[in-house]
């Protein structure tokens, strides 16, 4: 059974870096066939995708956070992590983090239970 | 960039009728890389539908999809009251790669 489970601070002051992390098990960060997204829902809204990294390194960011966005892998740890800088109280979200089946039409399959990230000082 | 719109916003509806969600697509959606995800309050989405229509694992079978193209649907037939909740649509391929419709929530 995978199970992804995210980490991080709860609260982040305006202008620092935001950093989560995504814990996964049962199914391997190197594993080819998928790639590991994070997903934010900002409070009462949608869901926003925000990136997607394949365990090579290959990276794909929302263009709209992608000046200030790093998402990276640790294989030793079968670990995925999120860098959000600058950040503002519009960054205020429950974060996500995702596996997309690249077999099954990149549908995001498996979900973390989320983390709630609020921006303020 | 793919846009996708949702349609309705709010479906009222009783346990026992069909619910019928729209999705619409502002340029074709290749392959048929069109998903459905089901959240509830507090929780995070759960993958419904893939490839357009196709049910994840575990999933009823009155939960089924349709559409090719820019057109989408999801049906929910015989609506069971767990199924209220608020329903998105993604697409990949686009630019950006992923995206997600608004949603359409599903009331009683």
């Amino acid at each position: 059974q995978v199970q992804l489970q995210e980490s991080g601070p709860g609260l982040v002051k305006p202008s620092q870096t935001l950093s989560l992390t995504c814990s996964v098990s049962g199914d391997a960060i190197s594993n080819r066939a998928v790639y590991w997204t994070w997903v934010r829902q900002r409070p009462g809204q949608g869901l926003e995708w925000i990136g997607h990294i394949y365990y090579i390194g290959d990276t794909h960011y929302n263009p709209s956070l992608a000046s200030r966005l790093t998402i990276s892998v640790d294989t030793s740890k079968n670990q995925l992590s999120l860098r959000l800088s600058s950040v503002t109280v519009a960054d205020t979200a429950v974060y996500y983090c995702a596996r997309v089946r690249r077999n099954s039409y990149y549908s995001l399959d498996v979900w973390g239970q989320g983390t709630t990230v609020t921006v303020s000082s | 960039e793919i846009v996708l719109t949702q349609s309705p916003g709010t479906l009222s509806l009783s346990p026992g009728e069909r619910a019928t969600l729209s999705c619409r697509a502002s340029q074709r959606v290749s392959s048929s890389y069109l998903a459905w995800y089901q959240q509830k309050p507090g929780q995070a989405p759960r993958l419904l539908i893939y490839g357009a229509s196709n049910r994840a694992t575990g999933i009823p079978d009155r939960f089924s999809g349709s559409g090719s193209g820019t057109d989408f649907s999801l049906t929910i037939n015989r609506l069971e009251p767990e199924d209220f909740a608020v329903y998105y649509c993604q697409q990949y391929g686009g630019s950006p790669p992923i995206s997600f419709g608004p949603g359409t929530k599903v009331d009683i």
